[in-house]
């Protein structure tokens, strides 16, 4: 049973690009999360993703914004990079009526020069 | 922004030894959790306890839990090398949300 997976594992960008980071959820899930770690903080919630819908968002400019496909899997896309936004970015799927517990992927280093 | 503060933000004790690490919050809360994380990487889920309960235990790690203090412990007993890492609480506001809000985290290192 394949747990959450991230793609890619690092990246690296610079001042104004655009990003686009993967998520596929674990099997049997359709909630999917995403979460901005900076260095030494504990992760902050981006927004989530139920039924192809944003259904929550934390406190993060329009800058960010997701997408989530039939399939349930995720994207989170980051427009006009700044340099703050160098941080681990997590995803993390659920089960939205079942439980509370979130399950989380190893997360995707982004480095912005 | 964080919900709460973890204490100490840094511990080291010696394997063998019991690692205690606190959280308090700053809202009402459905229940919190803690996760563990290893060297900046994914987070894995340790223990959920809900607002109505005020201990629980999984193997060597007991939750409790203060709603009057707004305020919660993680005790991991006869702690090992391998439980070296950061240990974090995080809040579920309210019934049915899925937003969890994290503190900033404690690191525990275990020197063998």
């Amino acid at each position: 049973d394949a747990g959450v997976t991230q793609s890619p594992t690092h990246l690296i960008k610079t001042r104004g690009q655009q990003v686009t980071l993967r998520c596929s959820p674990k099997s049997g899930h359709d909630t999917v999360s995403w979460y901005q770690q900076a260095l030494g903080q504990g992760p902050q919630f981006i927004f989530q993703y139920y039924e192809e819908e944003e259904r929550q968002r934390g406190n993060f400019p329009d800058r960010f914004s997701g997408h989530q496909f039939p399939n349930y899997s995720s994207e989170l896309n980051v427009n006009a990079l700044l340099l703050g936004d160098s941080a681990l970015y997590l995803c993390a799927s659920s089960f939205r009526a079942a439980t509370n517990i979130q399950y989380f992927g190893a997360g995707t280093r982004l480095s912005v020069l | 922004s964080q919900q709460g503060e973890e204490d100490p933000q840094a511990l080291s004790i010696q394997e063998g030894e019991n690692a205690t690490m606190n959280c308090s919050y700053k809202t009402s809360i459905n229940n919190l959790q803690w996760y563990r994380q290893n060297s900046g990487r994914g987070l894995v889920h340790l223990i959920l306890i809900r607002s109505n309960e005020r201990e629980k235990h999984s193997g060597r790690l007991r939750v409790t839990l203060d709603t009057s203090k707004k305020s919660s412990s993680l005790l991991i007993t006869a702690s090992r090398a391998a439980d070296t890492a950061s240990y974090f609480c995080a809040t579920l506001p309210w019934e049915g949300a899925q937003k969890l809000v994290f503190g900033q985290g404690t690191r525990l290192t275990i020197n063998p």
